[in-house]
């Protein structure tokens, strides 16, 4: 089955780093994705790690793939005020030409200055 | 500038009334996607396209309809049979259905009176 699981809300201080957690249920998925959605507005891609890889880096974020415990976390290092926002996990399930995205419940994040 | 756009941002409807949500993209892309996104429940996948004259039923597909007569457009109808319509509809679209990333707008927010 398909189920992402995120809890909803994390504060930390401005400076600190955030680490946001998601479960995922399905093993077969291809591709896990973490999006940002500020208020009122679309998701907007943050980054994506295939399902082969342990761990991405990219600037100030870092995503950790645990297949095992079918865990996909997000580190941002030295959180800022403009990274307050809802974090979306997703998993990607190839099926027949299609790929079939579940998203988890989303993370609001708030960063306290 | 490419993008994909919703409109209108905020919508209010009388119950009873259906009503038509606009997506359009001018990104060339094959893929387009409809979501619904209520609080604590993350996004539910509504209908979805992978290429033009072509829609499929997402999740939640139960008192909504769409069409897909140019590329360019995807517009999402809620009907009166939808039980529970207010909400925040996001539209997505990417390269190809199998593509890693979609695009989504920046939502439409319909409030049913």
């Amino acid at each position: 089955g398909e189920d992402v699981e995120q809890s909803l809300f994390l504060s930390v201080r401005e400076g600190d780093s955030s680490v946001i957690n998601c479960t995922y249920t399905d093993s077969s998925s291809t591709y896990l994705y973490w999006y940002k959605q500020e208020p009122g507005a679309g998701l907007q891609l943050l980054t994506y790690i295939f399902s082969n890889m342990d761990m991405k880096q990219d600037q100030r974020l870092t995503v950790l793939l645990n297949k095992k415990d079918k865990h996909l976390s997000l580190r941002i290092a030295d959180t800022q005020t403009g990274d307050s926002a809802i974090y979306f996990c997703a998993e990607a399930l190839y099926s027949g030409g299609y790929q079939k995205v579940t998203f988890g419940t989303g993370t609001k994040l708030q960063v306290i200055p | 500038d490419g993008g994909i756009t919703q409109s209108p941002k905020y919508l209010f409807r009388k119950e009873g009334q259906n009503v038509t949500l606009s997506c359009e993209q001018n990104l060339n892309h094959d893929a387009m996607y409809w979501y619904r996104q209520d609080p604590g429940q993350g996004l539910r996948l509504i209908y979805y396209s992978q290429i033009v004259n072509d829609f499929q039923k997402g999740d939640i597909a139960e008192g909504y309809s769409v069409s897909r007569e140019k590329k360019e457009s995807f517009p999402l109808t809620v009907t009166s049979a939808q039980k529970n319509p207010t909400a925040f509809y996001l539209c997505a679209s990417s390269i190809r259905s199998s593509s890693n990333e979609q695009f989504f707008g920046p939502g439409t927010r319909l409030t049913v009176l």
